[in-house]
């Protein structure tokens, strides 16, 4: 299933390096996400977006950006990586038109900051 | 303060019997359920909701309880494969974006 898509897959990188995470989705829906997910915790809403160039903080936004330049696409940035940034990323997307909010999940990417 | 847990981290089943996954939330005005299933090296997949106007959902070989009354919610899978090995999250939300998730159950079938 590859509606969501989210790049790298992979990635290790060092303290203080910029790094930008990618997500790209092909349902046609207004609204995304970005998550963090750390073992044992839920995950946790970092940024999301309604609409192009719309951009709300979550819960954890503090240390990371977004862009929001075009609907299909919306990029997570760490303008200084640390290493408790090490964690299992995703991207998810909706539909406003849904009532209820039915998230629909990247396959996810895995950061290390060494 | 809103919070979506879950009573264990690990269950362990054999194969081909029935999987019980509980999950307590505290904001009662919750009104929307979502139970999704994340496999390793994926990203969570739905599986099943409920609006909080019901109590049972049924798909297939997957059902959903809920229990407004204590806050609780449960998945059952009915004769359970090893396909169904995965970590299982319960997720709440009040109509709008916001969606809370349970930290998660590991969910392991023994052939």
């Amino acid at each position: 299933d590859a509606d969501v898509t989210q790049t790298p897959r992979n990635r290790i990188t060092k303290t203080g390096k910029r790094i930008m995470l990618e997500c790209s989705q092909t349902k046609g829906h207004d609204r995304m996400y970005w998550y963090r997910q750390d073992p044992g915790l839920g995950l946790r809403l970092i940024y999301y977006s309604f609409d192009v160039k719309d951009i709300n903080k979550g819960e954890i936004s503090d240390g990371y950006s977004v862009s929001r330049q075009a609907q299909a696409k919306f990029s997570l940035s760490l303008e200084s990586a640390i290493p408790n940034q090490t964690a299992l990323y995703f991207c998810a997307t909706s539909d406003w038109r849904r009532a209820y909010n039915e998230q629909f999940f990247g396959p996810g990417t895995r950061l290390t900051v060494l | 303060g809103e919070s979506v847990g879950l009573h264990l981290p690990t269950l362990s089943v054999q194969e081909g019997d029935n999987s019980i996954i509980n999950c307590a939330y505290s904001n009662s005005a919750s009104d929307y359920f979502i139970w999704y299933k994340q496999e390793s090296g994926k990203g969570p997949q739905f599986i099943i909701d409920i609006r909080s106007n019901m109590d049972k959902r049924q798909g297939q070989r997957v059902t959903v309880l809920l229990n407004k009354t204590v806050k609780h919610l449960s998945l059952q899978i009915a004769a359970t494969q090893p396909g169904d090995s995965a970590v299982y999250f319960c997720a709440e939300n009040t109509g709008g974006f916001k969606t809370i998730f349970g930290a998660g159950t590991r969910l392991f079938v023994k052939a």
